[in-house]
Parts: structure tokens; C-alpha cells; sequence
């Protein structure tokens, strides 16, 4: 069974540009989670899908950060304009429902470096 | 609100000693807890995780945890280490909600 899939892995961009991230869940699963991790720090939680619906957006910075899940299944994280403390690792993690209990599956993530 | 500290930003052992990462939750209801492993470049693959069925949880790898409530903590341990178990190991627990809430994690490091 294939895993979390993100693209890209890497990516270099100038402050001020805007960038997109990629990611496909497991198949079958419902939830579908974008987390930021900053160097040295665990992932925090910026966006959770329940199919294509955003159930919590409360960490994700509006001004901008955007977020879809159009059909419920892969999902685009965007950053218009990118600043330099955007930069860090964006984690895409997938679980087959909502239960406390249940497992979730982490991509390998994209490292973004703002320069 | 719930969280986790993680005690020791940094933990260096010899191979085949025993490895205790240490973390301490702080909630108001009985949680779930949570231990995940990150090796360079790659993401977050579950240990072990604890829901209240059993006190002594056990995990891939060889790694086990004990919830223990009167000390509100969850340390995870490996009676003898490997070279392979170098990588940064992240507590978590489960709020309401499905999201995870992180500790700031443990880097492991085995000397040979």
C-alpha cells in the first residue's frame, strides 16, 4: 500500500513569491492533516479535513495561507507571499477516520527555505 | 487544554544500553497518548500509542511506554539500544478532535 505521497520535496524560493505544496493522502482515508514543523520543534497543526470540508482552520494564517481538498482526496497548500520565517518543513499526514485513537500516516514532507 | 513536555532535547546512549526518553502530559480528562519516530528526511512513522486499555504499552522495534497517572507521565523505553534507533522521537497527545499536539521532541543519539 503506497504511503503519503508530498511534492515537491524541496524548495527554494525568494521571499515575497508565492508556493504551492502537494499532497495525496492514503487511499481511503478521510482525514487529511497539514502540519508545520520549525526546526527543532514538533509539528503543529495548521489545517484538518474531514473529506473536503476544513473542520479546523484555527492555526492557519489567513492573511496568507490557503488551503483545498476539492474532491475530498489530494490536497494543495498555498503561501502567497511566502516570508522569510515560512521557512521550515510542511507535513501532510492522513487517517482513515476522526477517533482520538486513530493512527496517522505522515508524508516525508516538503522543506521550504525562504531566502 | 492539553499538552506534552518532553524532558532532554538531546539523549546520548552507548548501544546496547537501555534508552528512557522521558514525557510528562498535562491533562483534565484521561488522554491518548502518543509516541512517533522521525529519521532524517523522512516523516513521522508511529511507535506505540496508549488508549487506556493497558498501562504498559508495547510497540514496534522493541520499544515499550508505561502510562503511569499518579506521575502524569508516559516514558518510552528499549532495554538495549541500536545503532538504528538514532532519530528525533516526538510525544504526542490527542485531544478532542483527531489532531495531535506535540511535544518539541528528543533527539537519540547511539554511540558505539
Amino acid at each position: 500500500e503506497a504511503g503519503v505521497v508530498q511534492s515537491p520535496r524541496y524548495k527554494i524560493i525568494e521571499k515575497k513569491q508565492p508556493v504551492a505544496f502537494w499532497c495525496n493522502p492514503i487511499s481511503g482515508h478521510n482525514t487529511l492533516y497539514w502540519y508545520l514543523q520549525n526546526l527543532g520543534q514538533g509539528p503543529e497543526l495548521l489545517i484538518r479535513y474531514e473529506n473536503e470540508e476544513a473542520v479546523d482552520d484555527s492555526q492557519l494564517p489567513k492573511d496568507r495561507f490557503s488551503a483545498e481538498r476539492l474532491k475530498g482526496v489530494d490536497s494543495t497548500l498555498k503561501i502567497q507571499p511566502a516570508e522569510l520565517g515560512d521557512s521550515a518543513v510542511y507535513l501532510c499526514a492522513s487517517s482513515p477516520g476522526t477517533s482520538q485513537t486513530d493512527e496517522q500516516f505522515f508524508g516525508p514532507g516538503t522543506r521550504l527555505t525562504v531566502l | 487544554a492539553q499538552s506534552v513536555t518532553q524532558l532532554g532535547s538531546h539523549v546520548s546512549v552507548s548501544e546496547g544500553a537501555l534508552v528512557l526518553l522521558r514525557c510528562n502530559y498535562s491533562s483534565s480528562v484521561p488522554p491518548y497518548l502518543f509516541w512517533y519516530v522521525q529519521y532524517p528526511n523522512q516523516g513521522l512513522q508511529l511507535l506505540l500509542k496508549y488508549t487506556s486499555a493497558a498501562t504498559l504499552v508495547k510497540g514496534i522495534n522493541g520499544f515499550e511506554a508505561e502510562f503511569k497517572k499518579s506521575e502524569t507521565s508516559f516514558h518510552l523505553t528499549k532495554p538495549s539500544a541500536h545503532m538504528s534507533d538514532a532519530a528525533e522521537y516526538f510525544c504526542a497527545v490527542s485531544p478532542m478532535g483527531g489532531k495531535l499536539i506535540f511535544g518539541q521532541g528528543t533527539e537519540l543519539s547511539v554511540k558505539p
